[in-house]
Parts: C-alpha cells; structure tokens; sequence
C-alpha cells in the first residue's frame, strides 16, 4: 500500500536560508507525488507534481522538488525563504487503480520563518 | 475560471444530530473527493464521487454518506453526530481522475459540542 512519511512536523528558517522539507514514499507502483500548501484557515493549494516526466520538478512561488527513486524521497526546497512561505506543507502520494484513485497524505511539516 | 466552493464555512452542531456539507467542483470537473482533517489523524480521505456513482471509498463508518448531483455539485452527510467528527472537511475536484492532481476548496470548518 502507498504511504508517505514526513520528516519533522515543524521547521524553522531565517527568512533568506534555504527551505528544505523532507518527503519518503512507499509505492508498490511508480508514484504520482505532490507537495500541497495549507494557510491558516484555507484549504490545500498545489505547489508541484510529479507525473513520471522530469526528475526535477518547478512549481509556484520558487520551489522545487527532486524526485529520486533510489532514495524513494521527493524533497521540497526553496533556496531562499520568504515570510509569505510560514505555512502547513503536505507531502501526497497518488493511490491509482486504473482511471481512479485518491491522495494521500503525509502529517505535514508546519515551516516557520523568523526574520 | 472559479475555484471549488464549500458551504457553510463554518458550523456548530450537538452530539446525535446530523449535518449536511456542500461542494461545488470547478466548472467542468466531473471528479469529486472529500477529505477530513484532524490535528490527530490528519488527511484522511473519505470518498469520491464521479458521474453522480461513488467511485472510491476510505475507511469511514457507514455515519459518513455522500452523494452527487448531475451538475457535479456534491453534499456529504454525517449522521449522530459523536465529538470526534470535529474537523475541517475539504472538498477537492479534478477533471477526471482523483489519483492525479486535485483541487481543493476552503473547507467547511465542523464543531459538534
């Protein structure tokens, strides 16, 4: 069965420090993975996915994630945190069986950024 | 294009009663999924809906029911409510295959006292 486990449930940053937040999988059959965003009081907004195409992939406000499937990691980074960026990430690996299937979730990693 | 709606934002309800949360998906969406989140438990998917059929189910009692309409539009129904059912529940569209990616509505935020 899919799983994703999360590293960490809260990560501190200096606003301009690298942002790295860690994702393991577990997939009997090549993922589909996301990263999603939670503001406070907001639902899920997708930062990236990965669909099988490039390793590494760019999504929205700078981040990016390396998929490596040696490691079976799909890490989320950001080479320079912004306040704007303090939030809930949740990592989610896709549960296919043919045409259907759901997301499910890492516990998520809270990111705080001091100034 | 408008994103996925949730009614009520916000609700109180007692213990034993029942409540009734509503969804509508991006235009165009056929896919419909709901997922509860708990500080606890976190994400937890609950079912999803296509063509008005649930097509996948989580693990849920049978208190958690759903149903959709032919516009795509989707409700879910908690039945005796228990104090445990407090969460925020989050709706979450695609075109049509839940298993890629998703988009999520605010959520409708479940009180029961």
């Amino acid at each position: 069965a899919q799983s994703v486990t999360q590293l960490g449930s809260h990560v501190s940053v200096s606003e301009g420090a690298l942002v790295l937040l860690r994702c393991n999988y577990s997939s009997s059959v090549p993922p589909y993975l996301f990263w999603y965003v939670q503001y406070p009081n907001q639902g899920l907004q997708l930062l990236l996915k990965y669909t099988s195409a490039a390793t590494l992939v760019k999504g929205i406000n700078g981040f990016e994630a390396e998929f490596k499937k040696s490691e079976t990691s799909f890490h989320l980074t950001k080479p320079s945190a912004h306040m704007s960026d303090a939030a809930e990430y949740f990592c989610a690996v896709s549960d296919r069986r043919g045409s259907q299937g759901n997301l499910i979730f890492g516990k998520g990693t809270k990111l705080s950024v001091k100034p | 294009k408008a994103g996925v709606t949730q009614t009520p934002r916000y609700l109180i309800k007692t213990r034993g009663q029942q409540v009734t949360l509503s969804c509508s998906p991006i235009s165009g969406h056929r896919s419909v999924s709901w997922y509860q989140q708990t500080p606890g438990q976190g994400l937890q998917f609950l079912f999803e809906y296509f063509s008005e059929t649930q097509r996948n189910k989580g693990n849920f009692p049978g208190r958690f029911s759903g149903r959709q309409f032919s516009n795509s539009r989707s409700e879910m129904n908690v039945s005796t409510l228990e104090l445990g059912d407090s969460a925020l529940y989050l709706c979450a569209s695609s075109f049509q295959d839940a298993g890629l990616e998703q988009y999520f509505g605010p959520g409708t935020r479940l009180t029961v006292t």
